[in-house]
């Protein structure tokens, strides 16, 4: 069955560390975004990619960083920058930027803690 | 700009009862309009969407939502709420390249 893998489930970064989230998807979508959410607050866009070698920057891209060389996969690296990344962090694709009638669909989401 | 707003942070309904969430959105031409369900500590899924033709859509596990333009909504329906419909729904408008959700509405349940 096609759909979107994220790992791991559970992320614990100390302070001053790079930790990178994956997110791999066999649904041969062009589009993948990457969001974070934390309670009360919805989902917010950190990351997306139209295609392969190209992706912009979302609402809250400071301290995160990604690259999309494959069209399956779109990793996110959360840098030592990024002051209060705990919160948990969910990959999503779609047919294309272009087309958004046809929804998201998400992975099943990593929750990031600092210790 | 686009906006979304969910006015209800959290519902409880009785197990059986009919259940609505409200969804409001701003957005300068028409939307495409979604709402998601998420369980606890899982991704989304999609409910159901909206972006022509009949403004009153159903999707999966018995929901419905309307569209109505005069009044900005795309408010969630069911007419009778099970137990396993206990979670967060969110709404979401997109346009161009964006997708944007609301804060969300958890439900919750009672027996």
């Amino acid at each position: 069955d096609g759909g979107i893998t994220q790992s791991p489930k559970y992320l614990f970064r100390k302070e001053g560390q790079n930790v990178t989230l994956s997110c791999e998807q066999n649904l041969n979508h062009d589009a993948m975004y990457w969001y974070r959410q934390d309670p009360g607050q919805g989902l917010r866009l950190i990351y997306y990619s139209q295609i392969v070698n190209d992706f912009q920057k979302g609402d809250i891209a400071e301290g995160y960083s990604v690259s999309r060389e494959k069209k399956e996969s779109f990793p996110l690296t959360v840098t030592s920058a990024q002051k209060n990344p705990t919160a948990f962090y969910l990959c999503a694709s779609s047919t294309g930027t272009a087309e958004p009638r046809y929804g998201y669909t998400f992975g099943s989401g990593t929750r990031l803690t600092v210790v | 700009a686009q906006s979304v707003t969910q006015p209800d942070i959290h519902i409880t309904v009785s197990e059986g009862a009919s259940l609505e969430l409200r969804c409001n959105y701003s957005y300068g031409a028409t939307p495409y309009l979604f709402w998601y369900v998420q369980s606890p500590g899982q991704g989304l899924q999609l409910l159901l969407k909206y972006f022509s033709g009949d403004t009153l859509v159903q999707g999966i596990k018995g929901f419905e939502a309307e569209f109505k333009r005069s009044q900005s909504s795309f408010n969630l329906r069911k007419p009778s709420v099970h137990w396993s419909d206990a979670a967060e729904y969110f709404c979401a408008v997109a346009g161009g390249f964006k997708t944007i959700f609301g804060a969300g509405t958890r439900l919750f349940v009672k027996a």
